[in-house]
């Protein structure tokens, strides 16, 4: 079936530090992928979104591109804040179908 | 426009006591989804509906149900809690097409004792 493998976490940060989250993932088919992020005490956002190959998605200065050759969806951004500091999910969604990686909490120190 | 709402926050239950978690969505969106959240680990689906009085299993649909009998209300019954079934729960829901956002209620944060 489909499924989500994220990088292990936690990766702690220095505020403006480089910051990449690895993400692959497993379909039979062509799904389009997401980056959901979770702060404390909160539910899931929606951080950006590609569906499909070659489409890059980008917003508050994170970005991902979706590449199928690889079956990567790797979020990065240039330069992290302390507000950036939260759990990020990669997900894939299949015919309604939605499956998550494990999560991966990112910690950014002042 | 309110979005995805979930009452209660949190909760806690007694093994053998049963309960609904309420969810609401004011966006017109057809399909709507539950999720339970355990520590340290992604989302997994419980059930979910693709219209009133339609719905479906997930992966993980034991000890609960649900009914749709609106398009706006998705609500989970857990019957005779277990301690296993300690989590955060959210519901979702979206729009009927294969690739669709998913929009996320606060989630409801369960502890059975």
């Amino acid at each position: 079936g489909d499924s989500v493998t994220q990088m292990e976490g936690p990766v702690t940060l220095s505020e403006e530090a480089f910051l990449t989250i690895n993400c692959t993932y497993t379909a039979t088919g062509y799904p389009s992928l997401f980056w959901y992020v979770q702060y404390p005490g909160e539910g899931l956002q929606l951080l950006l979104k590609a569906t499909k190959a070659d489409d890059k998605g980008s917003n508050k200065g994170f970005e991902a591109t979706y590449r199928k050759e690889t079956t990567s969806f790797h979020l990065e951004k240039g330069s992290v804040q302390v507000s950036d500091s939260a759990v990020y999910f990669c997900a894939l969604i299949f015919y309604g179908k939605l499956t998550f990686g494990q999560g991966t909490i990112l910690t950014v120190h002042p | 426009n309110a979005g995805v709402t979930q009452t209660p926050k949190f909760r806690i239950l007694k093994i053998g006591q049963s309960m609904t978690l309420q969810c609401t969505q004011d966006m017109n969106h057809n399909y709507m989804y539950w999720y339970r959240q355990d520590p340290g680990m992604g989302l997994k689906l419980i059930y979910y509906s693709v219209g009133a009085g339609i719905t479906d299993k997930g992966e993980v649909p034991n000890g609960y149900n649900v009914s749709r009998s609106t398009t706006e209300d998705f609500p989970l019954r857990l019957e005779l809690a277990a301690p296993s079934q300690t989590s955060v729960y959210f519901c979702a829901s979206s729009f009927p097409t294969g690739g669709d956002t998913q929009y996320f209620g606060p989630g409801t944060r369960l502890t059975v004792l």
